[in-house]
């Protein structure tokens, strides 16, 4: 079992650019979560999404960004028109039930030059 | 609404010493309690959590957690300090309930522990 997996582990852009962010769940996980780590702060909830499906969006900034999980294929998260501010290390979970445990991947770290 | 408060930004113990790791919560109702263990440019690994039942939780790597109801805490402990126990503790909560608190986590901003050799 692979666990969480989430690339790229690293992403640099230039401001403007638009990033994009994959995380592929562990094996029968069906809920995913996305959580952004500013720097010096505790992780922030941003987005819970079922397949092809966005549950609860309002941690999500309201311009900018989006996110979806198709019924094949990784979730994404996409940053467009990115800015300084939103240099973080964007972390996905997933869980096999909606209130069921939390497995973590490792990060992307983003940095907007 | 859920929030967490970690009070000390870093912790040192020396090694071969207990070490605390202090954490509060305020939720509407019962919590579901967590504690996650950040190294450099890694992800989070779960370290242990209060569902149900017994106040004192053991986890991974020899910690273990006191959930208390009336103080509203959940302080992380060790009783013999690593040098590689070093490392971003945080601890985050969960609402029991059916409101979007059941599924969000709220973490605390972290504690850096420095263990002393």
């Amino acid at each position: 079992n692979a666990g969480v997996m989430q690339n790229p582990r690293h992403l640099v852009r230039r401001r403007g650019q638009e990033a994009r962010l994959r995380c592929s769940p562990m094996k029968g996980h069906s809920h995913v979560y996305w959580y952004r780590q500013l720097p010096e702060e505790g992780l922030k909830f941003m987005v819970y999404l079922q397949k092809e499906n966005i549950i609860d969006e309002s941690g999500m900034p309201k311009e900018r960004f989006s996110a979806e999980f198709p019924k094949e294929g990784p979730s994404i998260l996409r940053i467009q028109q990115v800015v300084r501010g939103d240099s973080a290390a964007y972390f996905c979970a997933s869980s096999p039930e909606g209130r069921g445990g939390y497995t973590f991947g490792s990060g992307t770290r983003l940095t907007v030059v | 609404a859920q929030s967490v408060a970690q009070p000390e930004d870093q912790v040192n113990v020396a090694e071969g010493n207990p070490l605390t790791v202090k954490c509060t919560y305020s939720v509407s109702g019962n919590p579901y309690l967590f504690w996650y263990v950040q190294y450099p440019n890694r992800g989070l690994q779960f370290l242990l959590k209060y569902i149900t039942g017994d106040n004192l939780v053991k986890g991974s790597y020899g910690f273990e957690a006191e959930f208390n109801k009336s103080q509203t805490s959940f302080h992380l402990k060790k009783p013999s300090a690593l040098v590689s126990d070093s490392a971003l503790y945080f601890c985050a909560v969960r609402d029991r309930g059916s409101g979007a608190g059941s599924y969000q986590l709220t973490f605390g901003k972290g504690t850096k522990l420095s263990v002393i050799p």
